[in-house]
């Protein structure tokens, strides 16, 4: 079993609609929840990060974790063209230097 | 502030060749990290470096070495290359102050073995 899995889409929505992105990891100790942002071409970026369980909002994205669930999310409201790429959940450990375990991610394109 | 940079953006090789990709870091980031991606299969840590002179095995370490000898500088090797060693590979660094979450990566290599 994969630490992390990520279904890897691609998802196609329409400008406006809200987006739902989704990881489930298999190992409890796990303690910070990232997403990054990869546009075509390029090297990813974090968009944000949470520590522990809990939401953390970011002007229209909003990161979830659910770790009695192992579960974490990522929400776009308003989804924009501009926001078609594909999207890395990835987990670490505090102890954990250097090892980031990411998904496979998730393309997604947003039609005007 | 140029960030990561990486060199070179594109490389073919033949199998059995060898080669270097350098990375290359001017925000003082003592860790650093070398990754490989392929389709459906996310980024794969191959090695990393918690500071100049120190490496460590990623999740897929063979066929590949590396070497930090200056702090801003982390090399990846090639000795034999393969096909299966096609890929696009990818260098981050991050502060030890953030942890490794906050990875700040360069644009790629495309790596092509014919």
């Amino acid at each position: 079993q994969k630490e992390v899995e990520q279904d890897p889409g691609p998802l196609s929505v329409p400008e406006g609609a809200i987006v739902s992105l989704n990881c489930t990891y298999s190992n409890s100790a796990f303690q910070y929840f990232m997403w990054y942002r990869q546009y075509s071409r390029k090297g990813p970026e974090l968009l944000m990060y949470t520590y522990s369980s809990g939401n953390k909002e970011d002007g229209r994205f909003t990161a979830q974790v659910d770790k009695s669930s192992k579960y974490i999310s990522l929400f776009i409201r308003d989804s924009q063209p501009s926001d078609s790429a594909t999207y890395l959940c990835a987990i670490t450990r505090s102890s954990n230097t250097g090892k980031l375990i990411f998904g496979q991610g998730t393309t997604l394109q947003v039609k005007p | 502030n140029a960030g990561v940079t990486q060199t070179p953006k594109f490389r073919v090789l033949k199998t059995g060749q060898s080669m270097t990709l350098l990375c290359a870091q001017d925000m003082n980031h003592e860790y650093m990290y070398w990754y490989r991606q392929d389709p459906g299969m996310g980024l794969r840590l191959i090695h990393y470096s918690v500071g100049e002179g120190t490496t460590a095995k990623g999740e897929v370490p063979d066929g590949y070495n590396v070497s930090r000898l200056k702090k801003q500088n982390f090399l990846l090797g090639l000795e034999s290359a393969a096909p299966s060693q096609t890929s696009v590979y990818f260098c981050a660094s991050s502060s030890s102050f953030s942890g490794a979450y906050e990875q700040y990566f360069g644009p790629g290599t495309r790596l092509t073995v014919t």
